[in-house]
């Protein structure tokens, strides 16, 4: 069975400096989806960033970037020059590509952003 | 506002008791979804529409649980019997594309801001 692990349930980082959140999961399949999303306090969830298995390049969206590697099944997010609206829970997930529309969700990273 | 609404946005109720939660899709959006989070933990898949077609359950959705979307637009989620182990954040989330179509969009789901539910 898929499972995604996060291994840091709270991380802090001081305004516009920088910090990773890790990500690994297992799986037997080669073509998959990870993703991260942001669930800001008492706010609904957003999609932060999107990876394709297939694509050897790391994806990235303006501060935030991703570490992807699919041998080690490790999947890391960057916030580059981070902000206080960066507070939030990060949750890492993992979708097949085929057969399902299910993602699977990581327990969270508590990211403070701290002035 | 045109995002994924959801109501009630608390409910308290007691053990036993039935409970029903109503999702209201971004309008163009055929895919809903429904996920279950309890305290500490990532969302918990626990069913997928397309359409009026319910895709996909999740074996968490025991019989006590029911979902519908009759017309294809909003969806109910009813919690019969409910137990404490029912207490949770309810969310419902809609999307366009599919985890495995080929867009740049795919696997982006709208979230709500979800349901909790106090099981007494």
């Amino acid at each position: 069975a898929q499972t995604v692990t996060q291994s840091q349930p709270e991380m802090s980082v001081q305004e516009a400096e920088t910090v990773t959140l890790s990500c690994t999961y297992d799986t037997s399949e080669s073509n998959y989806y990870l993703f991260w999303y942001k669930q800001p306090p008492s706010r609904q969830m957003i999609l932060v960033i999107r990876q394709e298995a297939y694509k050897q390049q790391n994806a990235t969206e303006n501060r935030f970037s991703v570490n992807f590697q699919k041998a080690a099944k490790s999947f890391s997010l960057k916030i580059s020059d981070s902000q206080l609206g960066d507070t939030a829970m990060y949750f890492c997930a993992y979708a097949l590509s085929y057969n399902t529309d299910k993602l699977i969700f990581g327990t969270g990273t508590r990211l403070q952003v701290f002035p | 506002d045109t995002g994924v609404s959801q109501d009630p946005r608390h409910k308290i109720t007691k053990r036993g008791q039935n409970v029903t939660f109503r999702c209201d899709p971004i309008s163009e959006h055929n895919r809903l979804y429904w996920y279950r989070q309890t305290l500490g933990q990532g969302p918990e898949f626990l069913t997928y529409f397309q359409n009026e077609a319910q895709l996909e359950k999740s074996r968490l959705l025991s019989d006590r649980f029911s979902a519908e979307r009759p017309k294809g637009s909003f969806s109910t989620l009813e919690i019969q019997r409910t137990e404490q182990g029912d207490s949770a954040m309810y969310l419902c989330a809609s999307s366009l594309f599919g985890i495995g179509q080929a867009h740049r969009d795919t696997g982006e789901l709208f979230f709500g801001e979800g349901s909790r539910l106090t099981v007494l």
